[in-house]
C-alpha cells in the first residue's frame, strides 16, 4: 500500500483565493482525520470522518473551512477565501478503528500571502 | 492545563546516550501514541499502546495507566534519531481523534 496520499505537497496562494487540499486514505481504513500543524498551536484536529460521515467538525476554525468525503477513498479540505493566518501544514491521517493505529500522510504545506 | 503534557521540550544528547522523553495526560484514554516527525517531514507512528511496554529496535515505550504517564526511551542514540517526538492520546469512549502534546525536540550530536 502506498500509504495515505496527500496533494499537493506545497501550495502557495494569494489571500482571498480558494484552496483545495486532497487526501486518499489507506484502502480499508474507515476513519479519516484532517489535522493542522502550526508553530504556535502544534497539531490540532480539524475534522474527522467515520465511514465517510463527518463525526466531529468542532475543530474547523470557521465557515471558510469545509471538508467532504464523497467516498471511502477520497477526501477534500477546502478553504474559501484563504487568509494568511491559514498558513500551516495540513495533515491527513487514516485508521481502521482505534485499535490499529494511525497512518499519516506527508502533509500539505500551505502558504497564503 | 493541557490534556497532554510532554517533557522536556528540548533535549540535546551525545551519540550513544540513553534518552527518555516523558508524557503525562489528564483524561481517560483508550490508547496512547508516540509519533516521530523529522524536520520538514511527515509524521510517523512509532507506537500505540494501552498498557505495559512495547519495544521496536532501539525504541521502548512504556505506559502506567494508573499514574497516567508514559515514557519513550531510546537506547544507544544516534544522530539520525534527531527529530520531534510527539505524544498523543485517543480518549476513552467513542472518540477516535488524537489529542497531541507539544512535542519534544531531540538533537543527538555525533
Amino acid at each position: 500500500d502506498a500509504g495515505v496520499i496527500q496533494s499537493p505537497r506545497h501550495e502557495v496562494t494569494e489571500m482571498g483565493q480558494e484552496v483545495t487540499l486532497r487526501c486518499k486514505p489507506i484502502s480499508g481504513h474507515n476513519s479519516l482525520f484532517w489535522y493542522r500543524q502550526t508553530m504556535m498551536r502544534g497539531l490540532e484536529l480539524l475534522i474527522y470522518f467515520n465511514n465517510n460521515v463527518p463525526i466531529d467538525d468542532s475543530g474547523m476554525p470557521e465557515d471558510r473551512f469545509s471538508a467532504k468525503m464523497p467516498n471511502a477513498s477520497f477526501s477534500t479540505l477546502k478553504i474559501q477565501p484563504s487568509e494568511p493566518r491559514d498558513s500551516a501544514v495540513y495533515f491527513c491521517a487514516s485508521s481502521y478503528d482505534r485499535v490499529y493505529g494511525y497512518t499519516f500522510g506527508s502533509g500539505t504545506r500551505l502558504t497564503v500571502v | 492545563k493541557n490534556e497532554v503534557e510532554q517533557s522536556p521540550q528540548n533535549l540535546t544528547a551525545q551519540e550513544g546516550e540513553f534518552i527518555t522523553i516523558n508524557c503525562s495526560y489528564s483524561v481517560g484514554i483508550s490508547a496512547l501514541h508516540w509519533l516521530q516527525q523529522h524536520p520538514g517531514g511527515g509524521i510517523v507512528s512509532l507506537f500505540m499502546l494501552s498498557s505495559g511496554k512495547k519495544k521496536h529496535g532501539r525504541l521502548i515505550a512504556t505506559i502506567n495507566i494508573q499514574e497516567k504517564h508514559s515514557s519513550l526511551h531510546i537506547t544507544a542514540s544516534h544522530p539520525r534519531d534527531s527529530a520531534v517526538y510527539i505524544c498523543a492520546v485517543s480518549a476513552s469512549g467513542s472518540a477516535r481523534q488524537l489529542t497531541f502534546g507539544s512535542g519534544t525536540q531531540l538533537t543527538v550530536l555525533p
